[in-house]
């Protein structure tokens, strides 16, 4: 069964880092692009970040980025989001998603459950 | 960066009656968009691909057209469990993806 399972949320206060995980298995990890994709309470969906498949080509939204870092580990199936100097706006459930392709963002074809960032103080 | 806008915000349909979603583009995205469904406390789920290309396993009545900026999601014959929010997201302008900001599909 293809499956991403997202772990690593929780609460935080604003100012502080938090790493989250994402376990993939059922598919070759490898083949494809992989996304966080995030949604505040109530709002939403918005892309986050993302990765080709090999790390060499990675993207940001605007409000995440110098703050936030994604990575990959293929030889795991797992992909990372690290969150530095969080702010209560980030407050929402993040979702890893795999993207259809390997070398582009197209649309994702696999999404995770979810896992859940509260940043307040 | 491409801003993608829904329309309407909320459709109210009767069980058996056909729905229509509207997804717009800040530029021409040719047929470079994604329909995803999210249920109420789970994950989206995809529905259409490259603006008209159903997702394995997703049934027939939804269909999806359009292309340039101009988009249409069309569910016909809904049912109950297509109670959800529809959103679109286009790929065609990277970074960042962008996804409209949803239509909640309620069945009176």
């Amino acid at each position: 069964e293809v499956q991403l399972v997202e772990s690593g949320g929780g609460p935080i206060q604003p100012g502080r880092s938090l790493r989250l995980s994402c376990a993939a298995s059922g598919f070759s990890f490898g083949d494809h692009a992989m996304h966080w994709v995030r949604q505040a309470p109530g709002k939403g969906l918005q892309w986050v970040s993302g990765l080709i498949w090999n790390g060499d080509d990675i993207g940001y939204a605007d409000s995440v980025k110098g703050r936030f870092t994604i990575s990959r580990d293929n030889a795991n199936n797992s992909l990372y989001l690290q969150m530095n100097s969080l702010r209560p706006e980030d407050t929402a459930v993040y979702y890893c998603a795999r993207d259809s392709a390997r070398n582009f963002y197209y649309y994702m074809d696999v999404w995770g459950k979810g896992t859940t960032v509260t940043v307040s103080s | 960066e491409i801003v993608m806008t829904q329309s309407p915000a909320t459709l109210s349909v009767s069980p058996g009656e056909r729905a229509i979603l509207s997804c717009r583009a800040s530029q021409s995205i040719s047929s470079n968009l994604a329909w995803y469904q999210q249920i109420p406390g789970q994950a989206p789920r995809l529905l259409i691909s490259g603006a008209a290309t159903r997702a394995t396993g997703i049934p027939v009545r939804f269909s999806g057209s359009g292309s340039g900026t101009e988009f249409t999601l069309t569910i016909n014959s809904l049912q109950p469990e297509d109670s959800a929010v529809y959103y679109c997201q286009q790929y065609n302008d990277w970074p960042p993806l962008t996804f409209g900001g949803g239509t909640k599909v309620e069945i009176k």
